[in-house]
Formats: structure tokens, sequence, C-alpha cells
């Protein structure tokens, strides 16, 4: 059974920088052809694709966030990662990683449980 | 970008069928596949249809989805409500960006 799990900070102070896991445990994420995806919801709001990798290494971002976003694969670890910088508080939201379907950049089928972060000092 | 247009909410009785639609502004339905999703408090998102009318193993046939290309719409039936299907449900899409329906609150009476 495919299970992605989210982990890092529940609270950070605002200009820092957020560090997400996603970690991926039932299957590799070598070579699987899918998109490994960031989404997030800001509390009482809507959801909101911010970026993905593919399991070749290629990148999309959210225009607005792409000066500060970075995604990343570790092939070794079977995880990818999320790193966004100079956070405000408009960044607080649950932050969901998403495993799409095969050759799919945006049919989202696998989601982690999500991950609560408050930007506050 | 284009919207995605779903009542804020439904409510039937259990057992009861629900519909929820989820209407395209601009560009057709048909262009790009339609995804929904459900989102249940204390538990991870499903995803209960892709592809339009797909359903990823695992979710009861209870669920279906539809595309008409007469109201520029997709639609997610859950007949057989139970107090489980209790959730705010999602529609998606993409074109030039991915877009996110708004949201539907599905009550069971």
């Amino acid at each position: 059974q495919l299970l992605l799990q989210e982990s890092g900070p529940g609270l950070i102070k605002p200009s820092e920088t957020l560090s997400l896991t996603c970690s991926v445990s039932g299957d590799s994420i070598s070579n699987s052809r899918r998109y490994y995806t960031w989404i997030r919801q800001p509390p009482g709001k809507g959801l909101e694709w911010i970026g993905n990798v593919f399991d070749g290494g290629h990148t999309s971002y959210k225009p607005s966030l792409k000066s500060r976003l970075t995604i990343s694969l570790d092939t070794s670890g079977n995880r990818f990662s999320l790193k966004l910088t100079s956070v405000t508080a408009a960044d607080t939201a649950v932050y969901y990683c998403v495993r799409t379907a095969a050759w799919e950049v945006a049919e989202f089928l696998s989601w982690g449980q999500g991950i609560l972060v408050t930007v506050s000092s | 970008n284009f919207m995605l247009t779903q009542p804020h909410s439904v409510s039937a009785s259990p057992g009861k069928t629900v519909t929820i639609s989820c209407t395209r502004s601009t560009g057709s339905i048909t262009y790009r596949h339609v995804q929904w999703y459900q989102f249940r408090p204390g538990s991870s998102p499903t995803t209960v249809i892709y592809a339009d009318n797909r359903r990823p193993s695992g979710v009861p046939d209870r669920f279906s989805g539809s595309i008409d290309s007469s109201s520029n719409s997709a639609s997610l039936t859950i007949s057989g409500l139970t107090t489980d299907d209790e959730a705010d449900y999602y529609c998606q899409s993409y074109g030039a960006t991915v877009v996110f329906g708004g949201g539907t609150k599905v009550t069971v009476l």
C-alpha cells in the first residue's frame, strides 16, 4: 500500500525558510513516471497547487512562488522535499504531498495526511 | 485561466443519492480530465474519481463521475449515502495551471 507522510516544523518565523519532506513507502519513486507534488490549503481557504517534480528531476512551480520555491527528489531516500524561503503569514497552510497518476501532471491519486505549518513570530 | 464553480453545500438522508456539480467558466470541460477529492476531518484526503469517471482501487462504486458538455460541467454522484460520506468534496482540472473548485460540503442528515 502506498503511503505518503509529510514531516517538518509546525511553527516557523517570518522570513525563515520552510523545509518539508514527504517520505514515500510502498513504491519506489525512481522511474515511476509520476509527478511528486505539493498542494497547500490556507486556513478557511481553497486548495492551491504550488509545484511538482517529475521522477527524472524536472520541476514546475506556481509562478507567484517560483522565486522562493525549490522542490527536489531524493531517490536514495525515496522521498521528496519542499523548500520555501522568506516565508510570511500568507504561507500559513496545511501542506499536502501528493503523487499523480503515471505520466499525468495533474491527476492527483495519492495524498499524504497533510501538515499544518504556521508562520508566526 | 478558468474557474470551477461548485455549490457550497448539499445534503441528503442516509441511503439517498447526492450529485455535486462542477461548472467550468471558460473553455470546454472536455479539454482536460476532471478529478474529485474527498476531504474528511482527521483523515488523509482521498481521490474518489480521476480522469472524469475512473475510480481508484478501493473506492466503492457508489461514487461515480460524469461530464456534461451541454452545461460545460462535471458531476460527482454519491449513491447509497452513509455517514462516512460526510466530507468536503473538491473538483479539479487543469489548463495553463491547476485549478480547484471551491469545495462542496456534503451533509448526511
